[in-house]
C-alpha cells in the first residue's frame, strides 16, 4: 500500500516564525505535490518537485519555499509565517505510471 | 489550459435522496478524470475514475461517466447515507503533464 506521511496533523505557529512542513513517502515515486486548501478556493498548488532537488513553482508560491534533498522526502518551508497562511496543507504523490493523486492526511496550521 | 469546474454551493439533502453533483472540464489533451472524497479531517482520498471516453468509474455506490462530447464527469449516487456526508472534488491530469487540476469542491451533508 502506498503510504505518504504528513509530520504533524495540527501546527500553531506565531507570525514571523519559520516553519517546517514534512511531507514523506514510502516508494520510489518521483512526483510529489504540496497544495493548501481553503474554503470556498478548492486546492490551490504551491509548489511541485519531479526528482532530487528539482522543484517548480505552483499557483501560488509566494511566501512559500521547498526542499527535497532526497527522494522520500519534500520539505514545505514559510520562511516568515503571516496569519494569510493560516490553512490546511496537503501532500501529495503520482502514483500508478503517473496517473493518479495519492494524498497525505493534510497539516492544519494555524498561524497567530 | 487545464481547468474543472463544479457547481457551486454545498449541498444538503435526506437520507436514501439521489445526489448529483456536476463536474465539467476543459483540457489541451486527453485527461483522466477523477472524483475525490475528504472526509472531515482527514486529507484526500480517491473515490473513482476514468481514463477515456465513455468509461464509467464506481466505487461505494457512487458513478460517474466519462463523457467526452459534453465534456463532463459528474458524480452521482442512487441513495446516500449520514456516512457520505463529506467535500467531493473532481479532478484531471494529462497523462505526461503532471499536474491535476482541481475543482473547488462541495460540501455534502446528508440528513438522518
Amino acid at each position: 500500500d502506498v503510504k505518504v506521511t504528513q509530520s504533524s496533523r495540527y501546527l500553531v505557529k506565531r507570525t514571523g516564525e519559520k516553519v517546517f512542513l514534512e511531507c514523506v513517502q514510502d516508494m520510489d515515486h518521483e512526483n510529489m505535490f504540496w497544495y493548501r486548501q481553503d474554503p470556498g478556493l478548492g486546492l490551490r498548488l504551491i509548489y511541485f518537485s519531479y526528482d532530487v532537488k528539482m522543484k517548480e513553482k505552483g499557483d501560488i508560491p509566494e511566501g512559500y519555499s521547498v526542499s527535497r534533498e532526497k527522494k522520500e522526502r519534500f520539505s514545505l518551508i514559510l520562511e516568515s509565517a503571516s496569519t494569510n497562511q493560516t490553512s490546511m496543507y496537503l501532500c501529495a504523490i503520482l502514483v500508478r505510471g503517473n496517473t493518479e493523486a495519492f494524498f497525505g492526511q493534510g497539516t492544519r496550521l494555524t498561524v497567530v | 489550459g487545464n481547468s474543472v469546474t463544479q457547481m457551486e454551493g454545498p449541498v444538503t439533502l435526506s437520507e436514501e435522496a439521489f445526489l448529483t453533483i456536476n463536474c465539467t472540464y476543459t483540457a489541451t489533451g486527453y485527461p483522466s478524470l477523477f472524483w475525490y472524497v475528504q472526509y472531515p479531517g482527514e486529507g484526500l482520498q480517491l473515490l473513482l475514475k476514468a481514463t477515456k471516453a465513455d468509461d464509467k468509474g464506481s466505487n461505494k455506490g457512487f458513478e460517474a461517466t466519462y463523457r467526452k462530447e459534453t465534456t463532463s464527469f459528474h458524480l452521482e449516487k442512487g441513495s446516500v447515507q449520514v456516512s457520505d456526508s463529506a467535500v467531493y472534488f473532481c479532478a484531471l491530469i494529462i497523462y505526461g503533464n503532471n499536474r491535476l487540476a482541481f475543482g473547488k469542491g462541495n460540501q455534502v451533508v446528508v440528513i438522518p
